[in-house]
């Protein structure tokens, strides 16, 4: 069984730019969530989606967005980027509620 | 507020004894607890879950202990091996939030041989 995939792994943006990160879940999972780990504020939840709908979503401004299509797949995107985005984005999937969540390798993004 | 907590940020032990990571949490409502490893750069492994149900789960070398009037977890290595240094994770979900983790600071733990 194939595990999370995340692309791409790194990215290097310019700060007012957008990006858009992909993470394919587990086969059969529906769930996936999306976190942010960054030195100082360690790991962050963003939102999760569930059958193509956002089922929760974390203390993170509009610019952060993200969509899950019918095939279980979710896109990410921050929009008007700044410094303080640069972190590693995890993607993690789910089957049911309260299991396990299996991450992705992540993506780093860097905004200079 | 930090509702789930691993007051220790490094462990250091010897190979072949016990690790013991520690994990507490505040908000009572969260009744599945996962621990995690995790390397630099790389997305965090699932390591070991328990539901609130339950005080004590075992899988291999992986034993966690849950203790609800404490609020506290804790994750035993035995016996600790040079490979499980790594940072560890305790994370915390419930039941109406879907697969909404929240994270604990995390723990270096340094295994030598």
């Amino acid at each position: 069984k194939a595990g999370v995939t995340q692309t791409p792994r790194y990215l290097i943006k310019t700060r007012g730019q957008q990006v858009t990160l992909s993470c394919s879940p587990i086969s059969g999972h529906r769930s996936v969530s999306w976190y942010q780990q960054t030195p100082g504020q360690g790991l962050q939840f963003l939102f999760e989606y569930f059958s193509e709908t956002q089922r929760n979503k974390g203390n993170f401004p509009g610019r952060f967005s993200g969509r899950q299509f019918s095939n279980s797949r979710s896109e990410m995107n921050v929009s008007t980027l700044e410094l303080g985005d640069s972190a590693l984005y995890l993607c993690a999937s789910s089957g049911a509620a309260n299991t396990e969540a299996f991450f992705g390798q992540g993506t780093r993004l860097t905004v200079v | 507020d930090q509702q789930v907590k691993q007051n220790s940020p490094s462990l250091s032990v010897q190979e072949g004894r016990i690790s013991i990571l520690n994990c507490d949490y505040t908000n009572s409502m969260f009744d599945y607890f996962l621990w995690y490893k995790k390397y630099p750069a790389e997305g965090p492994t699932f390591l070991i879950s328990i539901s609130s149900i339950k005080d004590k789960n075992e899988d291999g070398r992986f034993t966690v202990f849950l203790n609800k009037s404490a609020k506290h977890l804790s994750l035993h290595i035995v016996p600790s091996q040079p490979g499980d240094s790594a940072v560890y994770f305790c994370a915390a979900s419930f039941n109406n939030a879907g697969n909404m983790l929240t994270f604990g600071g995390g723990t270096r733990l340094m295994v030598k041989p």
